[in-house]
This record gives structure tokens, sequence and C-alpha cells, in this order.
């Protein structure tokens, strides 16, 4: 079964960390890039992070620019995102959405997303 | 960054009618060389994640009905229903991925009138 499920999520107070998994199945994982998307309760899309299949190319969104980052483990078909410095306006379900272009180097659409995870930045 | 609005941000159509959504690029997001239009569109029912619709523009994503259909170039798109069905009550994103950082539309809430 083709699936993405993300986990890790939680409440986590202003200034603190938090590491997000992915667990990949039923496709090549070493073979696409992967990205993290998340959306606050109520609003639009944020597009997070990208990392190419190998893992050799990151890029980052403005507001997460060096306090978040994305990792991934090709024999662990797991994709990582390393949450630091957290801010309120971090809230919002985190969801890792695969690549639609295999062997991508800078990312695509995306054509598989998971349920998503929650994260809650509050004091 | 690129910008992208939609519109309208809801419409209410009535069963079997056509639902017409617009998306707008703040920039070209038609890249020369390839001739392609770097955008997909999303469907996102409540309590679910988004799931995709089209992609380049105009090329339906597998498994995906052929009521959807999406046209536009440059900077000018537009997902169309063409027979608006009851499961098809969601909010509808455009994205763009011209470039970095990738940015998404605000969404349109499509109900049933």
């Amino acid at each position: 079964q083709v699936q993405l499920v993300e986990s890790g999520g939680g409440v986590v107070q202003p200034g603190g960390s938090l590491r997000l998994s992915c667990a990949a199945s039923g496709f090549t994982f070493r073979s696409d890039g992967m990205h993290w998307v998340r959306q606050a309760p109520g609003k639009g899309l944020e597009w997070v992070a990208f990392i190419r299949y190998d893992g050799s190319n990151k890029y980052y969104g403005d507001s997460v620019e060096g306090r978040f980052t994305i990792s991934r483990d090709n024999s662990k078909n797991t994709l990582y995102l390393q949450m630091n410095s957290l801010r309120p306006e971090d809230t919002a379900v985190y969801y890792c959405a695969k690549d639609g272009v295999s062997t991508s180097s800078i990312g695509w659409y995306f054509d598989l997303w998971g349920r998503g995870t929650l994260v809650a930045v509050s004091s | 960054d690129i910008v992208l609005t939609q519109s309208p941000d809801s419409l209410a159509v009535s069963l079997g009618e056509r639902a017409t959504i617009n998306c707008k690029s703040s920039q070209s997001i038609l890249r020369n060389s390839n001739n392609k239009n770097y955008l997909a569109w999303y469907q996102q029912k409540p309590g679910q994640p988004p799931k995709l619709l089209i992609y380049w523009a105009s090329t339906r994503e597998s498994g995906v009905p052929d009521r959807f259909s999406g046209s536009g170039s440059g900077a000018d798109f537009t997902l169309t229903i063409s027979s608006l069905q009851a499961e098809d009550v969601a909010v509808y994103f455009c994205h763009q991925y011209y470039s970095i950082p990738f940015t998404f539309g605000p969404g349109t809430k499509v109900d049933i009138k």
C-alpha cells in the first residue's frame, strides 16, 4: 500500500524543539524527492522544505530557514523534520508529501500526501 | 516570492452544473525552455490531506474523474468541474512550482447550492 505516515507532533513551549518523522511505504522512497507542507488551523497551505532523493539538495521556506532542518534515511524509508526555536506561528498540521517527479533536483508538484501530524506551540 | 490569488473565495453550484475557479500568478510561471506551466491544483476535503488533481496546468492525475480539467497559461489559470457532484464539495488550492519558495493560492471553497 502506497502511503506516508507522519508522527512526532505534540504540544511544545515557545523556543522548544520537536522532530517529526514520516514513514514511507509502497514506493521506491530512495528515488523520490520529499517535501514538508504545513497548514495552520483553518488556514491555507504553506510549503516548508524539500529534500532531493539522495539528500544532496535541501531548500526551505523563508519563515523556517535557519530553524528547521529536513533530512532523510533511505535505509529506513523515513523522512524527518527537526524543528528548533519554535514559535506560536509554527502551530499547524505538518504534512509530508512525495514529489511527483522521480529523481527531481528542486521539487515539483506533490502527488502523495500523508494525513499529517499536529504541532502546537504554546506556553 | 510568487504570489497566487484565487477567485472567487467561495462558490455554490447546483448539482450537475459547472464550477469554475480562477488562479492568477504575480508573474508568468511558463518556462519557455520546455513550454510547460508550473502549476498544480489540489482538492482538500474536511479532515483530509490535499489530493493532487492537475499538474503542468492541464494534466489530470491518474484516477481523477474527467469532469475535472485545468487550463490557462502564463499567469492565468482555471480549474473547471464540468458537472458538480456531491463528493466534489471541498476547498481547492492552486500551487506554483516554478520557483522556490513554492507557494499556494489561498483556496476556493466549493459547496452545493
